[in-house]
């Protein structure tokens, strides 16, 4: 089946790199998160997008990560200046809209492990 | 600041019977609530979810329990089968237009044989 995808699985980095996560939605699907999860915790927000457009970064922790979805589809998470404190499986969610409900749940990829060395 | 907590960070059950996962939250804006389900090298997986309008919602061995005045909602499995082992996490949301969710930090269940 067609799910969420996330390339790649694993990520390992060297402090003070620029890292690329990439995140293909479920087709037809408008709204995309992005979240981060450090070990023994669960996700934590960071980006929502409503097509084209980033509806709500204020998860982000700071300037070194930004992420796009240019075409309304696909989204690159970017983080520059890596920290090993960055080091986390990074999840991407997408569901048909924003708005919540029984029958709109978010589908979530298997995520990408980065290590920050 | 954890606005949604999940204090058993494990749980052990037997096989046939009741599962009860708990969770709190803080922030009274939430009006969202769903519990998550997520296996190793997986992405969570939605299990159920309850609106703050109501006080149970049903689906199969599935149920959760909304209590609004102690800010609190709990997921009963009945009967527990070995291949509901696995990873719970709790999610609520202030803004249901949006879908940000806020994670618990999980309660990781073991269902023996």
């Amino acid at each position: 089946g067609a799910g969420v995808s996330q390339t790649p699985s694993n990520k390992v980095t060297e402090k003070g790199k620029y890292v690329e996560l990439r995140c293909d939605p479920i087709s037809g699907h408008t709204a995309l998160y992005w979240y981060r999860q450090s070990l023994g915790q669960g996700p934590e927000f960071l980006i929502y997008f409503q097509g084209t457009g980033a509806a709500d970064d204020s998860g982000l922790p700071n300037d070194r990560f930004f992420a796009v979805r240019p075409e309304g589809s696909v989204s690159t998470l970017k983080i520059q200046r890596t920290e090993r404190g960055d080091s986390a499986v990074y999840l991407c969610a997408s569901s048909l809209t924003g708005s919540l409900s029984y029958y709109n749940e978010q589908f979530f990829g298997p995520g990408t492990r980065l290590t920050v060395l | 600041d954890q606005q949604v907590k999940q204090n058993s960070p494990s749980l052990s059950v037997q096989e046939g019977r009741i599962s009860i996962l708990n969770c709190d939250y803080t922030n009274s804006m939430f009006d969202y609530f769903l519990w998550y389900k997520k296996y190793p090298a997986e992405g969570p997986t939605f299990l159920i979810s309850i609106s703050s309008i109501k006080d149970k919602n049903e689906d199969g061995r599935f149920t959760v329990f909304l209590n609004k005045s102690a800010k609190h909602l709990s997921l009963h499995i009945v009967p527990s089968q070995p291949g509901d082992s696995a990873v719970y996490f709790c999610a609520a949301s202030a803004n249901s237009n949006t879908g940000k969710l806020i994670f618990g930090q999980g309660t990781t269940l073991q269902v023996k044989p």
